[in-house]
């Protein structure tokens, strides 16, 4: 069974940048065949993708988002990161990872998640 | 942009069928997905491409397609059941990810 784990440094102060982790166990990312997104959810909301990245490097981010987001990954160590810039108390959210299937079929594509981390509550807050 | 739209809340007793809808005007199109989410944990996947079940998701979890909206549907809900559902569904190139605004399923 696929599990997924976030960490991170804990509270972010406004302006600054958000960093976290997902470190992936039962499965190697370097295998390729699924992509790797991060998820947030604000207390009491609903879900927003935030991104995905590929075994190569490749990503995708939201459109929304997609100035401030960075999504990197370190096949070593069967990881993938985070980097959130400019937070305000809007970005303040649980925080998820998830095995990303994309399969597309004659140029249409569909994205789902089957695999989740339990989720890192970050705060944004001076 | 790209939307899909769920009803906040639905309400069932023990046993009965739930029905949980969402619309969207690419669904004819793009597959949709579901998830549970329990309070304080993880949303689970339920069902994906609007009719597959993971394994281990019990048989009373079933999806449907027609047209515009999908529908999540549970027979013979028990008291286990009472979550949050959230549709989800992506843009033809699978780069705009969204998700429907969830619905409460309350069991009564």
């Amino acid at each position: 069974q696929v599990q997924l784990q976030e960490s991170g440094p804990g509270p972010v102060k406004p302006s600054q940048t958000l960093s976290l982790t997902c470190t992936v166990s039962d499965a190697s990312i370097s295998s390729g065949g699924y992509y790797w997104s991060w998820i947030r959810q604000p207390a009491g909301k609903g879900l927003e993708w935030i991104g995905r990245i590929y075994t190569s490097g490749r990503t995708n981010y939201n459109p929304a988002l997609k100035s401030r987001v960075t999504i990197s990954v370190d096949t070593s160590k069967n990881q993938f990161s985070l980097n959130l810039s400019s937070v305000t108390a809007a970005d303040t959210a649980v925080y998820y990872c998830a095995r990303t299937n994309l399969a597309c079929n004659g140029g249409n594509c569909h994205v789902h998640f089957d695999y989740w981390g339990q989720g890192t509550l970050v705060t944004v807050s001076s | 942009s790209y939307e899909v739209t769920q009803p906040p809340s639905v309400s069932v007793s023990p046993g009965q069928t739930a029905r949980i809808t969402c619309s969207g005007d690419a669904l004819p199109k793009q597959y949709a997905h579901w998830y549970q989410q329990k309070p304080g944990q993880a949303p689970v996947l339920v069902i994906y491409k609007d009719t597959e079940r993971p394994s281990g998701i019990p048989e009373r979890f079933s999806g449907s397609s027609s047209g515009t909206t999908v529908t999540l549907t549970i027979s013979g809900v028990q008291a286990e059941d009472e979550a949050d559902y959230y549709c989800q569904s992506a843009d033809s190139s699978g780069t705009y990810v969204v998700f429907g605004g969830g619905t409460r399923l309350t069991v009564l």
